[in-house]
């Protein structure tokens, strides 16, 4: 089956400063690949997916961008305020079936 | 759109007792919904997929006798919790696939804190 893998699981940023976070996947035929922000007790938010037709999507501060070759996707965030912070997790799937999760990045912006 | 809702959101009950989760779409129908399991500072573990009108498929390792999933409509899913017990204790979280011209996604419930005494 699928496994994904994220890093960091923890990421420390200034105000204002940029962060970006990884994954990797294993099934090459997964093609669908979205990016959740879950706040503590909160359900995860989807915040910006991408699928395997292309090889970046931007959302205002925030971009993604996969690479289908090595089988890795990341998650970019500029101007991080600290509203950001939160726990960010990658997941992959086929179309937008079963969904496998990275391990997860708590992000810290710090004011 | 795309309203996903969970009831209860915080439930404690006495080892041993069952437990129903219920997991509505509220403003489309989902043929499809997950579930998932979320411990402290931990990822989402996916536990079944519930497909409307069939039965469940579980993961490997989720043992469907203890965590009964039922489809019954396109808006509603429920998992009851058999005999509880205190490692039954965690975030129980669903999610709705939503199907539209294009996009194939997933929207989360709140979630379900369920504590096992």
């Amino acid at each position: 089956g699928e496994n994904v893998e994220q890093h960091p699981s923890t990421l420390s940023v200034q105000e204002g400063d940029s962060a970006v976070i990884k994954c990797t996947y294993s099934d090459s035929a997964s093609n669908y690949f979205p990016w959740y922000k879950q706040e503590l007790g909160k359900r995860p938010q989807l915040i910006i997916d991408i699928r395997s037709n292309v090889g970046e999507k931007k959302d205002q501060r925030i971009a993604v961008t996969l690479n289908k070759t090595a089988k890795h996707f990341s998650l970019h965030i500029t101007e991080t305020q600290p509203e950001d912070s939160a726990v960010y997790f990658c997941a992959a799937s086929i179309r937008g079936n079963m969904l496998t999760f990275g391990g997860g990045t708590r992000l810290m912006v710090k004011p | 759109g795309a309203v996903v809702s969970q009831h209860p959101s915080w439930v404690i009950c006495k080892s041993g007792t069952s437990v129903k989760i219920e997991c509505r779409s509220l403003d489309f129908q989902a043929t499809t919904m997950f579930w998932y399991r979320q411990f402290p500072k931990q990822s989402l573990m996916l536990m079944a997929t519930s497909n409307e009108g069939s039965k469940a498929t579980y993961e490997q390792g989720v043992e469907k006798d203890k965590f009964l999933i039922n489809h019954a409509s396109l808006t509603l899913s429920t998992l009851t919790v058999t005999s509880a017990h205190p490692e039954d204790s965690s975030f129980y979280i669903c999610s709705a696939r939503v199907l539209t011209s294009g996009a194939d996604t997933q929207y989360f419930g709140p979630g379900t804190r369920l504590t096992v005494l």
